[in-house]
């Protein structure tokens, strides 16, 4: 079954830098989910990815999916405290399901003022 | 901005009671799904809905578990008889139809089996 790594696991940065959180699956994905997890106000839907090598941004954050279909990794430009939360990746794989996503472990964003 | 919804927020029950938890879609969409979180824990896929019947239900749904559609806004969630492993953070979540799968989640029900 596919399994979805994410990378780091945890991140603390500095108020005004950039950072990449990674996703990487064990087969090639249909559709690849960045979710924001803040306590009381669930999975906050960012992104969705489906060709290879597409690129989607909003507002400060931007998405990649690699051209194998296999990675993506999420971007935040000049980091603030509103980016904190837990960033979440989930993916569709084709032949497993059309309708599930299963989920990385997710990465745990601190912003340092 | 249209959300889903989902109620209570937070539920505390002994085991072995029955428990329901309600959510309230996007009112034009298709798909429903139900995940859960244990603490510390990855994301879990429970089940989908679609044209008031199941899609797909994975290895945790078991004959404990059961969905509903009781009419054209709510969805719910019914554990028959809970289990402390039961406790854990259960998310609602709609998808316009399966050309537009972007599944928006509700806030979430924490669920504390005692």
């Amino acid at each position: 079954s596919q399994e979805l790594e994410q990378s780091p696991q945890s991140l603390i940065v500095q108020e005004g830098k950039n950072l990449t959180i990674n996703c990487t699956s064990s087969k090639t994905l249909y559709g690849l989910y960045w979710y924001k997890q803040k306590y009381g106000e669930g999975l906050i839907f960012l992104m969705m990815l489906q060709k290879g090598g597409e690129e989607k941004s909003h507002e400060k954050i931007t998405a990649k999916l690699d051209e194998k279909k296999q990675q993506s990794s999420l971007h935040i430009t000049a980091s603030q405290p509103s980016h904190a939360g837990i960033y979440l990746c989930g993916a569709l794989s084709p032949g497993d399901s059309n309708y599930q996503l299963i989920w990385g472990a997710g990465t745990k964003l601190i912003i340092k003022p | 901005e249209p959300e889903v919804t989902q109620t209570p927020s937070h539920q505390v029950t002994q085991m072995g009671q029955e428990v329901i938890l309600r959510c309230v879609p996007i009112s034009n969409h298709l798909y429903f799904y139900w995940y859960r979180q244990i603490l510390g824990q990855k994301v879990e896929f429970l089940v989908s809905f679609y044209n008031n019947e199941i899609s797909e239900k994975s290895e945790i749904f078991d004959d404990q578990f059961s969905v509903e559609r009781p009419d054209g806004s709510n969805f719910t969630l019914k554990i028959r008889s809970t289990k402390l492993e039961d406790s854990a953070m259960y998310f609602c979540a709609s998808s316009r139809d399966i050309y537009h799968n972007e599944q928006f989640f509700g806030p979430g029900t924490r669920l504390t089996v005692l």
